[in-house]
């Protein structure tokens, strides 16, 4: 079965300081996409990234870092210089090929994010 | 890009009322749409899958007759909390599949349901 584990349930940084949010997969299966969503204040999830498990690449969006690592089970997220905007709770899910279109959300991992 | 509404965006019963939650898909058909329940503070939890023309599949532990999901359309999606109690209070979140997308997930702003 799959599993999404984040272990940070909290974290608080001073702005301008760079944060790194954890996600660590379960999976069987081969062909499996990963994703990260951040949820504000106001509840609406919004998407940030998806990675297949074919691309290991790391990839950089403006601010936003992730990297992933098959060896570790890894996906981790890390926001450079954070900003009281990125205050928020980030979800790393998962998705794989034999389960039936079911997304597996982690436990999430709360930031917040002090001027 | 896929845009999913919710209707309502927050609504406020009366224990022992029914209330109806609309999921549309706005930009394309959605022959699957998922339904999430959250709770402050907690992740989301997947409650049933619902199929166009067909029975919506629950979760294990979601009572199928408290929770009535309709997918009636290839754009609508409902889902209708049934003599709604307080601990029924919670933010419901849909979310449906493009099938064109494959896999991908479009997310509605979700409903938050007190009951009172």
């Amino acid at each position: 079965a799959q599993k999404v584990t984040q272990a940070q349930t909290e974290i608080s940084v001073v702005e301008k300081e760079d944060v790194t949010l954890d996600c660590v997969y379960e999976t069987r299966d081969t062909t499996y996409y990963l994703f990260w969503y951040k949820q504000p204040p106001s509840g609406e999830l919004v998407f940030l990234i998806r990675r297949n498990s074919f691309d290991e690449q790391n990839e950089i969006s403006g601010r936003y870092s992730w990297n992933f690592q098959k060896s570790t089970s890894s996906f981790n997220f890390t926001i450079t210089a954070s900003q009281v905007v990125d205050s928020a709770v980030y979800f790393c899910a998962s998705y794989g090929s034999s389960n039936t279109g079911k997304l597996i959300f982690g436990q999430g991992t709360t930031l917040q994010v002090k001027p | 890009g896929a845009v999913v509404s919710q209707h309502p965006s927050w609504v406020i019963c009366k224990s022992g009322t029914s209330v109806k939650i609309e999921c549309r898909s706005l930009d394309f058909q959605a022959t699957t749409m998922f339904w999430y329940r959250q709770f402050p503070k907690q992740s989301l939890m997947l409650m049933a899958t619902s199929n166009e023309g067909s029975k919506a599949t629950y979760e294990q532990g979601v009572e199928k007759d408290k929770f009535l999901i309709n997918h009636a359309s290839l754009t609508l999606s409902t889902l209708t909390v049934t003599s709604a109690h307080p601990e029924d209070s919670s933010f419901y979140i849909c979310s449906a599949r493009d099938p064109a997308g494959g896999y991908e997930q479009y997310f509605g702003p979700g409903t938050r349901l007190t009951v009172t």
